[in-house]
This record gives structure tokens, C-alpha cells and sequence, in this order.
């Protein structure tokens, strides 16, 4: 099974900062990485897939790299309404796993 | 566009079997070459998927979970089902149902609303 390790586990930031998180594999995953926002008592909502796709809808703010082992989702400026928390998943074989997730907060 | 709705139990006793359907709005579960999944989250804690089935019936499950699992389609009603074996108190936690398009983004979208299972005597 693929483990994916995020971190930091919590990041504290104000609205108009940029946010980095990461995203490692414990074996290569290709391109084969998204990212999903979760906001307290909702489903995820896709954000990102194949590593640096945005999903339809999703704001120009977010965006996505990486590829093997390491990814990052950025946020380049933050909005009150991206303060939740993201997980991200892989699907390099057909056991999809999930990282533990990072919740930004507002700080 | 297609929509997703959990639905079942709230309530389940140690031992029994946890029984949840997923229904499907907008699109017909047959068709589209899809992959219907569940997935679940304990309270406060992460994600962890448990298995899907293909518009064939074909299916693929979490190997953790794959001796107690099993999904199903019922196409005449537009819906698939969970039925997860032999539960403890490990396996409460909020169930999702989620399809995966392989024709678009090949990750998991839409996702039902969620429902809270509870296992308790």
C-alpha cells in the first residue's frame, strides 16, 4: 500500500497569505495525485487531479505540482473561504489511499 | 449533472452487518463505464477507501477491509449498495459514495453528502 505523508499537519495563516502544502508518497506515484478540500460537515470537494489540473469551478488561487514522490498544493492568496481542511490521494494502482490531511487555519 | 445520496442505518450493533445504498440522480449507473465507490471517515480523522464496483459489476476493495465488504449494483433502481460484515465500534464513521470517470477527471467526483453510521449495542 502507498502511504502519503502531508504536512505540516496544521498551518496558520491570515486571509492574503500564500499557503504551502505538501504531499509525499512512499514510493513513486507518477503523475497520479489529487488534492481535495473538506469543509467542516461536507463531503471533499476535488480541487485538483493528475497532479496540476484544476477541476471545473475551482479558482486560478489553487494550484498544483509535483510529480514521483513529491507534490504541493498552493494557495496563492488566501480567502476566508479556504480556511478547511485538504487531503490528498493517490491512484498510481487501483487501492486508492489518502494522505492524513492538513487543516489551514486562520491564524 | 449527477447527483449522489447515501442512505441506510444510522445505528448498527457490534457483530451485525452495516448495509448502506448510494443513489443516483442525473445519470444512469449503467452506462458511462464508471466506477461507483465507498468510502468512509472516522469522526475527526482521515479518509479511507473501502471498495468500488465498475458499471460491469466487476469489483475492487481496500485488501483491510476486502473479507468483510462487499458492493453491488441494483440497476433497475439506479443504485449500489455497501454491505460491510461483522462490524465493531472501529467502523464507525461517516460513509461516502463517490463516482470515479475515468472519460473525465478519473478521481472522485461527485461524492454523496454523507451519512453517519453509528455501531453501538
Amino acid at each position: 500500500e502507498i502511504v502519503l505523508t502531508q504536512s505540516p499537519a496544521t498551518l496558520s495563516l491570515s486571509p492574503g497569505e500564500r499557503a504551502t502544502l505538501s504531499c509525499r508518497a512512499s514510493q513513486s506515484v507518477s503523475s497520479y495525485l489529487a488534492w481535495y478540500q473538506q469543509k467542516p460537515g461536507q463531503a471533499p470537494r476535488l480541487l485538483i487531479y493528475d497532479a496540476s489540473n484544476r477541476a471545473t469551478g475551482i479558482p486560478a488561487r489553487f494550484s498544483g505540482s509535483g510529480s514521483g514522490t513529491d507534490f504541493t498544493l498552493t494557495i496563492s492568496s488566501l480567502e476566508p473561504e479556504d480556511f478547511a481542511v485538504y487531503y490528498c490521494q493517490q491512484r498510481s494502482n487501483w487501492v486508492y489511499t489518502f494522505g492524513q490531511g492538513t487543516k489551514l487555519e486562520i491564524k | 449533472q449527477v447527483q449522489l445520496q447515501e442512505s441506510g442505518p444510522g445505528l448498527v450493533k457490534p457483530s451485525q452487518t452495516l448495509s448502506l445504498t448510494c443513489t443516483v440522480s442525473g445519470d444512469s449507473i449503467s452506462s458511462g463505464g464508471y466506477y461507483w465507490n465507498w468510502i468512509r471517515q472516522p469522526a475527526g480523522k482521515g479518509l479511507e477507501w473501502i471498495g468500488r464496483i465498475y458499471t460491469t459489476g466487476s469489483t475492487n476493495y481496500n485488501p483491510s477491509l476486502k473479507s468483510r465488504v462487499t458492493i453491488s449494483l441494483d440497476t433497475s433502481k439506479n443504485q449500489f449498495s455497501l454491505n460491510l460484515s461483522s462490524v465493531t465500534a472501529a467502523d464507525t464513521a461517516v460513509y461516502y459514495c463517490a463516482r470515479i470517470d475515468p472519460g473525465r477527471y478519473n478521481w472522485f467526483d461527485p461524492w454523496g453528502q454523507g451519512t453517519l453510521v453509528t455501531v453501538s449495542s
